[in-house]
């Protein structure tokens, strides 16, 4: 069965330090992936995808993600962080050839000045 | 172009009373899906539609909770009785085909508050 597990419910951070939100699937088919935000009181924003190719791909507002795929990962990073990035950030899997996404339980990103 | 719009924004009502929540994807997305998503929890997905046919509900408890997409366009998600446990948002999404590999659109959602 495919699962999304993301392995902190919360992160909090300095204002332009580095940070990484992580995130494991278990798929027994390829998947596609992706990074969605959620700021408060809104719905999901795609933030970025890997599809195929190059493992590490970059998304909107300075994040990227890098697909592993014997680690069965695909951890979010951005190397400076804002106030603005306080938001829930969630992972999520979608088998190729399939039909439903599946997503994380989400992580809570919390930026402090 | 316009997104995926949903209304109300938030509704509060007492247990075992009704209330229906409205989606209007965006122009020319076949599918369309409705998600729950409990507070701490990511979305789960209650009914996804392609054009005006159901794909897949298998995660909609279908003895309260029910959803339309008559024309293939907008859709609405009925809950009656309500219970307690569907205190969520209910988030709407559309994509241009099922399994859509570019990422779904979602719209703000809207927040039941069942007392």
């Amino acid at each position: 069965a495919q699962s999304v597990t993301q392995l902190d419910s919360q992160v909090p951070v300095f204002e332009e330090a580095p940070v990484e939100l992580r995130c494991n699937y278990s798929s027994s088919v390829s998947v596609y992936l992706f990074w969605y935000v959620q700021y408060p009181n809104q719905g999901l924003q795609l933030l970025l995808k890997y599809l195929s190719g190059s493992t590490l791909v970059k998304g909107i507002n300075g994040f990227e993600a890098e697909f592993n795929k014997s680690q069965t990962s695909f951890h979010l990073r951005k190397p400076s962080v804002h106030i603005s990035d306080t938001a829930e950030y969630f992972c999520a899997a979608l088998n190729t050839g399939g039909f439903k996404t599946i997503f994380g339980a989400g992580t809570r990103l919390f930026v402090k000045a | 172009e316009a997104g995926v719009a949903q209304s109300p924004r938030y509704k509060i009502i007492e247990k075992r009373q009704s209330v229906a929540f409205w989606c209007n994807p965006i122009s020319g997305h076949a599918t369309l899906y409705w998600y729950q998503q409990i507070l701490g929890q990511g979305p789960k997905l209650l009914i996804q539609f392609q054009n005006n046919g159901v794909v897949d509900d298998s995660q909609l408890p279908k003895d309260r909770f029910s959803a339309e997409r008559l024309k293939g366009v907008d859709s609405t998600l009925k809950i009656q009785p309500a219970k307690l446990e569907d205190s969520a948002v209910y988030l709407c999404a559309s994509s241009s085909t099922p399994g859509d590999y570019v990422g779904y659109t979602f719209g703000s959602g809207t927040r039941l508050t069942v007392v």
